[in-house]
């Protein structure tokens, strides 16, 4: 089974401080994906990647970036955390070899105080 | 740019009763569409997708869902729900952009099973 590891299930930060959530996955997926869930909202995709040291935006990358030094793992770093990013954050890998199926790690709730 | 519309935030149903949860999706292709369902504080499952060949499409936990292309929807049923489907479900539109691949998820429609 494909396994979507997020480092954090819970965090609690302050406004103006540095966050980094980790992600990784163990199936050699070249597809790797950022999205925040809020309610009424679903999912919105924040940033993904398709390579080592390749990244896109998604819909809503204000406020964030993202770092893949390697392959299994894709990180998202808010460099000024602010309230309005309190919130569920969800990785995501896939493969056009594995069908194209996103598999989702179980989230990160971050609050941000 | 692709789109998912799920129409019911909330829907309650009694045990044992049929389900149908509704999605509209808006894609210039044929798109390959995915539902997943999410437990509380849990991240999402995958139910079922469709990518080609056969519109009506069979998932895990006794869940089935119908492309129907002339209605741009991919409604998800169940025939007889039980008390343990209570949860979140998401329908999701998946796209190849420029080479690499964007998936689209609705709002979601909460799903409440009463006795």
């Amino acid at each position: 089974d494909v396994k979507v590891t997020q480092s954090s299930r819970y965090l609690v930060k302050r406004t103006g401080e540095k966050v980094f959530l980790e992600c990784v996955q163990d199936m050699d997926h070249e597809n790797m994906f950022w999205y925040r869930q809020d309610p009424g909202l679903g999912l919105r995709l924040i940033y993904f990647s398709y390579d080592v040291k390749m990244k896109e935006k998604g819909d809503i990358p204000e406020g964030y970036s993202v770092s893949r030094e390697k392959k299994e793992r894709f990180s998202l770093i808010l460099e000024s955390a602010s309230t309005n990013q309190t919130s569920m954050y969800l990785c995501a890998s896939s493969s056009y070899s594995s069908g194209n199926t996103i598999y989702f790690g179980e989230g990160s709730w971050l609050t941000v105080v | 740019a692709q789109s998912v519309t799920q129409p019911d935030i909330h829907i309650t149903v009694s045990e044992g009763a049929s389900l149908e949860l509704r999605c509209n999706y808006s894609y210039g292709a044929t798109p390959y569409l995915f539902w997943y369902v999410q437990s509380p504080g849990q991240g999402l499952q995958l139910l079922l997708k469709y990518f080609s060949g056969d519109t009506l499409v069979q998932g895990i936990k006794g869940f089935e869902a119908e492309f129907k292309r002339s209605q741009s929807s991919f409604n998800l049923r169940k025939p007889s729900v039980h008390w343990s489907d209570a949860a979140e479900y998401f329908c999701a539109v998946g796209a190849w952009s420029g080479g690499y691949q964007k998936v689209t998820f609705g709002t979601g429609t909460k799903l409440q099973v009463i006795p």
